[in-house]
């Protein structure tokens, strides 16, 4: 069964130091990775995808994550946080076989950029 | 393009009663998919349209949630009777076929359930 974890439930950061927020995820055959921010009573919005080739992808608003498959982690980074940037973000997978059109979601974590 | 329309934005409603949800994705977007997501928790899949047929319903608590898509455009989410666990947002996303499936989602904006 596929699965992913962001094991941080909050992240807190200055405005202008870089930020990372982390996901591992566990899928059989090849993984393909997503992220996603949700604002306050807004729907999610997509940032970034991982589907094959290079490692590191890059999304909207600056933001880019790394794809390493030998510790199955996909981590969020930006080299400069802004405060804008506070949000919920949410790490999914789909994975292969069967359940390749379903993407599963993590539970979150929560990114607070301090002035 | 014109993003997934959900409505209502907010319900609220008291235990037992029961609610529908309206989406209508993005046109020409053969799969429609419904998400539940709890206060502090990630999406959780309810069910997973393919036009107008079901791919995917294992996460859906079938003794109370209905839904269907009988055109395979729209779709309608029901709770009937709802009750307190049910509150939360409900999010529609869609997806065109083929190389759309590796694009990622794009999802309403939800509608808000609060069950009292």
């Amino acid at each position: 069964a596929q699965s992913v974890a962001q094991p941080e439930d909050q992240v807190n950061v200055a405005e202008g130091n870089p930020l990372t927020v982390k996901c591992t995820y566990s899928v059989s055959g090849n993984p393909y990775l997503f992220w996603y921010v949700q604002y306050p009573n807004r729907g999610l919005q997509f940032l970034l995808k991982y589907i094959t080739g290079d490692n590191l992808v890059k999304g909207s608003y600056g933001f880019e994550a790394e794809f390493n498959k030998s510790q199955t982690s996909f981590h969020l980074k930006k080299p400069s946080a802004l405060v804008s940037d506070s949000a919920l973000y949410f790490c999914a997978v789909r994975g292969g076989g069967s359940s390749a059109s379903k993407i599963i979601f993590g539970s979150g974590t929560r990114l607070s950029i301090r002035p | 393009e014109a993003g997934v329309a959900q409505s209502p934005r907010y319900k609220i409603i008291e235990k037992r009663q029961s609610v529908a949800f309206w989406c209508n994705p993005i046109s020409g977007h053969a799969t429609l998919y419904w998400y539940q997501q709890i206060l502090g928790q990630g999406p959780k899949l309810l069910i997973q349209f393919q036009n107008n047929g079901v791919v995917d319903d294992s996460q859906l608590p079938k003794d109370r949630f209905s839904a269907e898509r009988l055109k395979g455009v729209d779709s309608t989410l029901k709770i009937q009777p709802a009750k307190l666990e049910d509150s939360a947002v409900y999010l529609c996303a869609s997806s065109s076929s083929g190389t759309g499936l590796l694009a990622g989602y794009t999802f309403g904006s939800g509608t808000r359930l609060t069950v009292v």
